[in-house]
């Protein structure tokens, strides 16, 4: 069964940076992207970027080009998630989810079980 | 970027009721719309995608409709699982935006 298992909670002083992992199984890691997803407490769904696991090619949310990097280990089947110069408002769950590109199939159709990120001093 | 509205922001309802959520684009979108249901500290779940097609898994007491800019979620006959957050989210173009999300709490 497909399954994206996300690393733990992490808390961060401001200016720090954060390296979020999503180990996927159950399917060819390669045949997929992998989108970011964040979610501030109490608030709605913030997509952040998405890589293709086949090439390495990204697209980032203009409001976090320049501070945000996503990659990919198919080796390992991994996708990570670095955001740096972490302020207050990075505070957030940050999910992975696979990216479910076609046609007629466009989606995220699984999710990792989310990682908190807290931004304080 | 195109932007997700959602209407209502937030619905009461008791078990039986039919439930519609509705999701406007900004812009045309054709179908490239799919539909999330979240819950309290939980990842949201996929339950419509390409507007009107449920995910596999998903009860039939919900499906989706619409092209273009306006699209709707129903839920035939509410359920206690149902209660919960609900959010629409654009596939058509970069940024993959989503709505702000519609809460169905309990009357």
């Amino acid at each position: 069964q497909v399954q994206l298992v996300q690393s733990g909670a992490e808390v961060k002083k401001p200016g720090a940076s954060v390296k979020v992992s999503c180990k996927a199984s159950g399917y060819t890691f390669t045949s997929y992207g992998i989108s970011w997803v964040r979610q501030a407490p109490g608030q709605g769904l913030e997509w952040m970027g998405w890589i293709s696991a086949y090439n390495g090619n990204t697209n980032y949310a203009q409001k976090l080009q320049g501070r945000v990097t996503m990659t990919t280990d198919t080796s390992t089947s991994t996708a990570y998630m670095e955001l740096r110069s972490l302020r207050s408002d990075d505070t957030a769950v940050y999910y992975c989810a696979r990216d479910r590109q076609t046609a007629v199939a466009s989606s995220f159709d699984y999710w990792g079980q989310g990682t908190l990120v807290t931004v304080s001093s | 970027d195109i932007q997700l509205t959602q209407s209502p922001s937030f619905l009461s309802a008791s078990v039986g009721d039919r439930v519609t959520i509705t999701c406007r684009a900004s812009q045309g979108i054709s179908s490239y719309l799919a539909w999330y249901q979240q819950k309290p500290g939980k990842a949201p779940k996929l339950l419509i995608y390409a507007a009107s097609t449920l995910q596999s898994g998903v009860p039939s007491r919900f499906s989706g409709s619409g092209s273009g800019t306006e699209f709707t979620l129903t839920i035939s006959s509410l359920q206690p699982e149902d209660f919960a957050t609900y959010y629409c989210q654009q596939l058509n173009s970069y940024p993959r935006t989503f709505g702000p999300g519609t809460k169905v709490d309990i009357k």
